[in-house]
């Protein structure tokens, strides 16, 4: 089975931050990578899909980028509403597995 | 709207089993792979089973197999769970998803069904 090993675990920033998520598989996955958000209490959302397609409605703040076995979500510019936890996700194949998540909190 | 509705959670003891529903509208549900997704109390996120659109192929996490079962009435736009021999680990919340073929990516959820596992 394919490993997602996500990091950080946690992060604090300030509004405006540039802040950057990675994600490394087990294995090579071509670009079978996707980010989702989660706000407490909701359900996810997805925000990047095949490592770096941005998911309609979603603010281009976010990207997607791959770099062999390692993909980074990068929000350009911090704002409230995005502190949140963010799930990355493999779908190369079953079974699917998420990285472990990174909540993103205020500075 | 593209929307998808749970329902079926509720609390059950260990060993019991609970039938999980999933209504979909807005879309052409027989166009689309659907999934479940399972989130324990103060967790991660859990991928545990998808069927594809028409032909019934599944796929299931090895937490799961042998004792969940995902089905769909295309008919009815309904997606599944029967979740046989309960553990105390199944404890989560249960979320379905719509999934889409070219990256199987999981673009519209529902807001989820909570199942509790406890004597």
């Amino acid at each position: 089975d394919t490993q997602m090993t996500q990091s950080p675990s946690s992060l604090s920033a300030s509004i405006g931050d540039r802040v950057t998520i990675t994600c490394r598989a087990s294995q090579n996955i071509g670009n079978f990578l996707n980010w989702y958000q989660q706000k407490p209490g909701k359900a996810p959302r997805l925000l990047i899909y095949a490592a770096s397609n941005l998911q309609s409605g979603v603010p281009a703040s976010f990207s997607g980028s791959r770099s062999g076995t390692d993909f980074t979500l990068t929000i350009s510019s911090l704002q409230p509403e995005d502190f949140a936890t963010y799930y990355c996700q493999h779908s190369y194949g079953t079974p699917s597995t998420f990285g472990q998540g990174t909540k993103v909190e205020i500075k | 709207q593209v929307q998808l509705v749970e329902s079926g959670g509720g609390l059950v003891k260990p060993g019991g089993s609970l039938r999980l529903s999933c209504a979909a509208s807005g879309f052409t549900f027989s166009d689309y792979y659907m999934s479940w997704i399972r989130q324990a109390p103060g967790k991660g996120l859990e991928w545990i089973t998808y069927i594809d659109s028409r032909s019934g192929h599944t796929n299931y996490a090895d937490s799961v197999k042998g004792r969940f079962t995902i089905s769909r009435d295309n008919a009815q736009n309904s997606l599944f769970l029967e979740m046989n021999s309960l553990r105390g680990e199944d404890t989560a919340v249960y979320y379905c998803a719509r999934v889409r073929s070219t990256y199987l990516h999981m673009d519209v959820w529902g807001k989820g069904t909570k199942v509790t596992v406890s004597s």
